[in-house]
């Protein structure tokens, strides 16, 4: 069974630019997550997908951040504009459906370095 | 507000030896208390996890220990290995209702050989 795949693996770039991930959940998983991944941190929530419609986006800044989920199966999440702050790893998972989302399976994320 | 406090920070133990990693929680509503192992470069993967109805899980050489009346939890490794060498996160959510996972902020294990 293929894993989450997630591209790019990493990214550089300068403050107020945009920039945009990708996320495919393992098939057959209803529910998709998008985490914030601070060095020295756990991961926190930003977003959660059960199909195309969001659960729970109250952590995502919705000032700057975005996240679609159009088909119900990839998911982009995009920063515009990026702020140093936002330099993490951006983790992507799922799970077969929402009430299952105790067994979350994650993909290997996405480098993001804002300079 | 964190709801899941993680210790220690890190973590350097010998071949052979039994590192504990210690979690404590504040939401008594949590029902399922998963551990995550992430080596560097890689993902989170689930490694073992507990509801609160047993005192202790056991999985080769991982066992976690609850304590529900302190609510605390805590991740035993047998006979650690240097191949054991990861970032461990504890995590905890209400199993039924869907809610969001909450990490721990992670302990990095180093076990030389």
């Amino acid at each position: 069974e293929a894993g989450v795949a997630q591209s790019p693996r990493y990214k550089i770039i300068e403050k107020r630019q945009s920039v945009a991930f990708w996320c495919n959940p393992i098939s057959g998983h209803a529910t998709l997550y998008w985490y914030q991944q601070i060095l020295g941190q756990g991961p926190k929530l930003l977003i959660q997908f059960q199909n195309n419609g969001v659960v729970d986006d109250s952590q995502l800044p919705k000032d700057r951040f975005s996240a679609e989920r159009l088909k119900g199966v990839d998911s982009t999440l995009k920063i515009q504009p990026a702020k140093l702050e936002d330099s993490a790893v951006y983790l992507c998972a799922s799970s077969l459906d929402s009430a299952r989302g105790y067994e979350q399976y994650f993909g290997p994320g996405t480098r993001l370095t804002v300079t | 507000q964190q709801q899941v406090k993680q210790s220690p920070q890190s973590l350097i133990v010998q071949k052979g030896g039994i590192p504990i990693i210690n979690c404590a929680y504040e939401n008594t509503a949590f029902d399922y208390f998963p551990w995550y192992q992430q080596f560097p470069g890689k993902g989170p993967a689930l490694l073992i996890a507990i509801r609160p109805d047993v005192s202790e899980k056991k999985e080769g050489r991982f066992t976690i220990s609850f304590n529900k009346s302190a609510k605390q939890f805590s991740l035993h490794i047998m006979d650690s290995q240097p191949g054991d060498s990861a970032t461990y996160f504890c995590a905890a959510t209400k199993e039924t209702s869907g809610s969001r996972l909450t990490f721990g902020e992670g302990t990095q294990l180093t076990v030389n050989p």
